[in-house]
This record gives structure tokens, sequence and C-alpha cells, in this order.
């Protein structure tokens, strides 16, 4: 199985900043990694595909980049509603495996 | 509108089993393929399994296998996960989530939670 482990496991940002969150495979999954955001008590939501690619209605401060064993997630202008745990997800073999998650508070 | 609409929360005490619906609708049935995804209280997610809605074919999860059962009722539109031998560390919210081909969830269900108590 294909390990993904996502860094930071938390943050603490301030409304503006710029976050960055980073997803590491244990083995090459090419642009093969989707990103979701999930708020407690919720579905996760997909946000990001094949690495880069924005889901219909996603903000365009999120942005993904990446390839190979690290991939990452961008948030700019950090705006309120973007608390929650984010989650990578490689697509590229089977199992489907996940990230542990990264929690992101604002401060 | 793309609806999967699950069946509500179930307690269960070890060693029975549990059975889970996902309801779908506002799509073409059989374009999408269904994933089971499943969240312990506090944990990630863990992939459990896939359907194919043309011919049912399944792919479950290794450490799943023998436990876990998928299907389907094209009559009613409506996907099924079938768990047994149920123990405490089964409990989780149980999602459903469709994809194409290539796993990327772009809808999921609600949530089922199941809770596995004596």
């Amino acid at each position: 199985d294909i390990q993904m482990t996502q860094s930071p496991s938390s943050l603490s940002a301030s409304v503006g900043d710029r976050v960055t969150i980073t997803c590491r495979a244990s083995q090459s999954i090419g642009t093969y990694l989707n990103w979701y955001q999930q708020k407690p008590g919720k579905a996760p939501k997909l946000l990001i595909y094949t690495a880069s690619t924005l889901q219909s209605g996603v903000p365009s401060r999120f942005s993904g980049s990446g390839s190979g064993t690290e991939l990452t997630l961008t948030i700019t202008s950090l705006q309120p509603e973007d608390f929650g745990t984010y989650y990578c997800q490689q697509s590229y073999s089977s199992p489907v495996t996940f990230g542990q998650g990264t929690r992101l508070e604002i401060k | 509108q793309v609806q999967l609409v699950q069946s509500g929360a179930e307690v269960k005490k070890p060693g029975a089993s549990v059975k889970v619906s996902c309801k779908a609708s506002g799509y073409t049935f059989s374009n999408y393929y269904i994933h089971w995804v499943r969240q312990a209280p506090g944990q990630g997610l863990e992939w459990m399994g896939v359907i194919k809605p043309t011919d049912a074919t399944t792919a479950y999860a290794q450490k799943l296998q023998g436990r876990v059962t998928m299907t389907m009722d094209t009559s009613t539109n409506t996907f099924y996960l079938e768990l047994s031998s149920l123990r405490s560390e089964d409990t989780a919210i149980y999602y459903c989530a469709r994809t194409l081909y290539i796993p990327l969830y772009d809808f999921w269900g609600q949530g089922t939670l199941v809770t596995v108590s004596s």
C-alpha cells in the first residue's frame, strides 16, 4: 500500500496568511493526488484533484502543486471559513489511501 | 442535483452485523462507482472498498476481507454496505462517495454513525 504522510499535523494561522500543507507519498504517484477539506460533523469536500485542478466552486485562493512523492496544498490569504481538517488522498493505485490529516485553526 | 442519502445511525452489539444504505439521485447511476470510506471518532479516513454499478464488481480493503459485503439495487438506485462480526474498533462514521474510474470523490453521503457497544 502507498503510505501518505502529511505535514504539519496541525497549524494555527491568521486571516490573510499564506498556508502550505505538504503530502509525501511512500512511492511516486505522479499527479494522482486529491485534496479534501472536512469540517466538524460534515463529510469531506473535494477541493483539488489530480494535484492542481481546482474543483468547481472552490475559491481560487486554494491551489495545489507538485508531483511524484511530494505534493502541496496552498491557501493564499486565509479566510475564517477555511478552518477544518485537510486530507490528501492518492488515486494512483489500489487501495486508495489518505494522509492522516492536517488540522487548521484560525488564530 | 446530485445526492447520496444514507440511512440513519445504528447501535450494534459486538459480533452482530450492520447494513448501511446509500441512495443515489440526480445523476446517471451507472456512470459512477461508489466507494465506502469510514472514519473512527477523532481519526482519519479509511478506504473500505468499491462497487462498480454496471456489473456489481467489488474490491475490498484487505483488512476487511471476509467481513465486508457491498451490494446494490438498481431498481432503487441504492447501494449497501454490510459489515459482519462487528467489534468495538468498527465504531465509526461510514460514508459512501461517488467517483468516476479514477477515485476522486466529488460527492459524499452525509455519513452514518455505527456504534458497536455491549
